[in-house]
């Protein structure tokens, strides 16, 4: 079965900080990986996604994630943080030829003070 | 104009009464979610169907019915509900099966938030 761990519930940065969110995944085959955000009263948003090509993913708003095999991880990244970066972002693993079945991790939420 | 539109957007009603969210997506995709997202925020998958079949059901109380009446429309209703149903419930959908030129993303609507007195 798979699963994703996101170490750190809560991760708090000054303003144009580094933000790194963690995310470990289990997956009996190779997976795909998805990283979303969620803004306050709002449905989730894609951020980026992993899907077996590039180890290195660029996605919207300035993030990065790099999937490491040989780590099971896939951490989320932006070198300069923003106040509007403040939100609920989840980590997500799916099954490459499965029915897009995401399984979530427990979200991780970013708090961003001046 | 909303990809994934979810009606209502917030739902409070008594524990016992009977309650339907409605979802439409115009993306042409033939996979639709339900998700549910508890209080902590932890989302997990409820149904699924592609081009009207269920495909994913989870273990989810028989009081939950999903029903499709085309590819573009997902509802879901609840009976005798719950205090522990409270919740956001989020629809969803991706075009079919990941694998090849389809990559799994799943398109959110904004969710509906029920809470149950």
């Amino acid at each position: 079965a798979q699963s994703v761990t996101q170490l750190g519930s809560h991760v708090s940065v000054s303003e144009g900080a580094l933000v790194l969110l963690r995310c470990n995944y289990s997956s009996s085959v190779p997976p795909y990986l998805f990283w979303y955000v969620q803004y306050p009263n709002q449905g989730l948003q894609l951020l980026l996604k992993y899907t077996s090509a590039a180890t290195l993913v660029k996605g919207i708003n300035g993030f990065e994630a790099e999937f490491k095999k040989s780590e099971t991880s896939f951490h989320l990244t932006k070198p300069s943080a923003h106040m509007s970066d403040a939100a609920e972002y989840f980590c997500a693993v799916s099954d490459p030829g499965g029915y897009n079945k995401l399984i979530f991790g427990a979200g991780t939420r970013l708090a961003v003070h001046p | 104009d909303t990809a994934v539109s979810q009606t209502p957007k917030y739902l409070v009603t008594q524990m016992g009464n009977d309650k339907s969210i409605k979802c439409e997506q115009n993306l042409g995709h033939d996979t639709m979610y339900w998700y549910k997202q508890d209080s902590k925020k932890f989302l997990k998958i409820m149904f699924s169907y592609n081009n009207k079949e269920l495909i994913i059901n989870e273990t989810v109380p028989n009081r939950f019915s999903p029903k499709s009446p085309d590819k573009a429309h997902l509802n879901l209703h609840i009976n005798s509900l719950e205090l522990g149903d409270s919740a956001v419930y989020f629809c969803a959908s991706s075009q079919g099966t990941s694998g090849g030129s389809n990559t799994g993303e799943l398109f959110f609507g904004e969710g509906s938030r029920l809470t149950v007195l």
